[in-house]
């Protein structure tokens, strides 16, 4: 059984703080790791993905991967109140894409 | 980046009626297109890849004769639940893929009544 796992939260981050974002997965063949975030009654949207092991910035966005580890990350900086929304770490394999169920975070002024 | 749609946004239909869904891609060519679907509270579960002049592949689970897959060309793909029931009420998500990115159409929310 493929698995992607992320804490499903509630993640509580003050205003422009740094929102730290986990995610493991138990396929080792997996060859493509994306984030999207949900808003609530919303489609996904893309926010980055990666393919290499190391760090990835776009933006206030910064995607971790280690595949070693089978583990990959997001780092939200500057977090703003309009970053709250679920956020789904999506495991790719040969374009197919396994999704964890999403770590939801709220940002507080 | 790449833009998807799909048609309708929302539907509502009797138990025992069948619902089609449509799938663009707006802005470049897709020859492979997914159908996801998603259950409140959950997270999105892969229901089929659509390949454009063949037949769909389905995963696990996934009734073929109920999820009728058409992928009628490089910029369409449609998704018809046939004779839906109540718990195929859902929130459907196509994706189509363009080289290393996949991106989402906005989604069709299924109320069967």
């Amino acid at each position: 059984q493929k698995e992607v796992e992320q804490n499903s939260g509630p993640l509580s981050v003050p205003e422009g703080a740094i929102a730290s974002l986990n995610c493991t997965y138990s396929d080792r063949g997996s060859q493509s790791f994306f984030w999207y975030r949900q808003y609530s009654g919303k489609s996904p949207e893309l926010i980055m993905f990666i393919y290499s092991n190391g760090d990835k910035e776009d933006g206030r966005f910064t995607a971790q991967l280690n595949k070693a580890s089978q583990y990959v990350s997001l780092l939200i900086r500057d977090s703003q109140p309009s970053d709250s929304a679920t956020y789904l770490c999506a495991v790719g394999s040969w374009g197919k894409l396994q999704f964890g169920a999403g770590t939801q975070v709220v940002v507080t002024p | 980046g790449a833009v998807v749609s799909q048609h309708p946004s929302r539907v509502i239909c009797k138990s025992g009626t069948s619902v089609k869904i449509e799938c663009r891609s707006l802005d470049f060519q897709a020859t492979t297109m997914f159908w996801y679907r998603q259950f409140p509270k959950q997270s999105l579960m892969l229901m089929a890849t659509s390949n454009e002049g063949s037949k769909a592949t389905y995963e696990q689970g996934v009734e073929k004769d109920k999820f009728l897959i058409n992928h009628a060309s490089l910029t369409l793909s449609t998704l018809t639940v046939t004779s839906a029931h109540p718990e195929d009420s859902s929130f459907y998500i196509c994706s189509a893929k363009t080289g290393t990115e996949q991106f989402f159409g906005p989604g069709t929310r299924l109320t069967v009544l």
